[in-house]
């Protein structure tokens, strides 16, 4: 079975621009969480998506968004970039939504310049 | 507030020896935990989860878990320099609809 798949893996973006991010996950899994992880801050979670909704959110400012369709892939997008939004952006499935166990697919790594 | 802490280590073993690792969080209602491992530029990848009180074993791993000392560890035996990570404790908040915390790691170097 495939794993779960983000796209991209890199990006180099700017201050101000904004930026999508793309998560496939696990077939058969219908829950999708997003986290940030940084040196200082560790794997701080975003947000949780299950059946389209969002279904918990976490203690990030509102330039952080995401959406789920009905394939369960999910996007997240972060708008007016700063330098602090440098990090790595994990995406997790899990068939069941809240504490079902998750998988983590491989990353993408956003650099704001 | 909800928190998943850990010893940021290094934590150096020869190998073969054994690693312990620790973790405590601050949530009595936590219900799952949860241990990853990851490797330097990877992912977190999950080693184990344990949800009742005791221990657990997989292979060279046993998680432990005890809900009154609001403490759970991972020990990791005849530890390989492959083992080398820093490995991540998560816990779980707010029941079914909650979601995971997770610690900020403890870095483990195996020595040949």
């Amino acid at each position: 079975k495939a794993g779960v798949t983000q796209t991209p893996r890199y990006l180099i973006k700017t201050r101000g621009q904004q930026v999508t991010l793309s998560c496939s996950p696990i077939s058969g899994h219908r829950s999708v969480s997003w986290y940030q992880q940084t040196p200082g801050q560790g794997l701080q979670f975003l947000f949780e998506y299950f059946s389209e909704t969002q279904r918990n959110k976490g203690n990030f400012p509102g330039r952080f968004s995401g959406r789920q369709f009905s394939n369960s892939r999910s996007e997240m997008n972060v708008s007016t970039l700063e330098l602090g939004d440098s990090a790595l952006y994990l995406c997790a499935s899990s068939r069941a939504q809240g504490t079902d166990t998750q998988y983590f697919g491989p990353g993408t790594r956003l650099t704001v310049l | 507030q909800k928190e998943v802490e850990q010893n940021s280590g290094p934590l150096s073993v020869p190998e073969g020896a054994i690693a312990s690792l620790n973790c405590t969080y601050s949530d009595r209602g936590s219900q799952s935990f949860f241990w990853y491992r990851q490797y330097s530029g990877k992912s977190p990848e999950l080693i184990m989860f344990i949800y009742s009180n005791g221990d657990k074993e997989d292979g060279r791993f046993t998680a432990q878990l005890n809900k009154a000392s609001q403490y759970v560890s991972l020990l990791i035996r005849d530890s390989q320099p492959s083992d080398s990570a820093t490995y991540l404790c998560a816990v779980t908040y707010g029941g079914s609809q909650g979601n995971l915390i997770f610690g900020k790691g403890t870095k483990l170097s195996v020595k040949p």
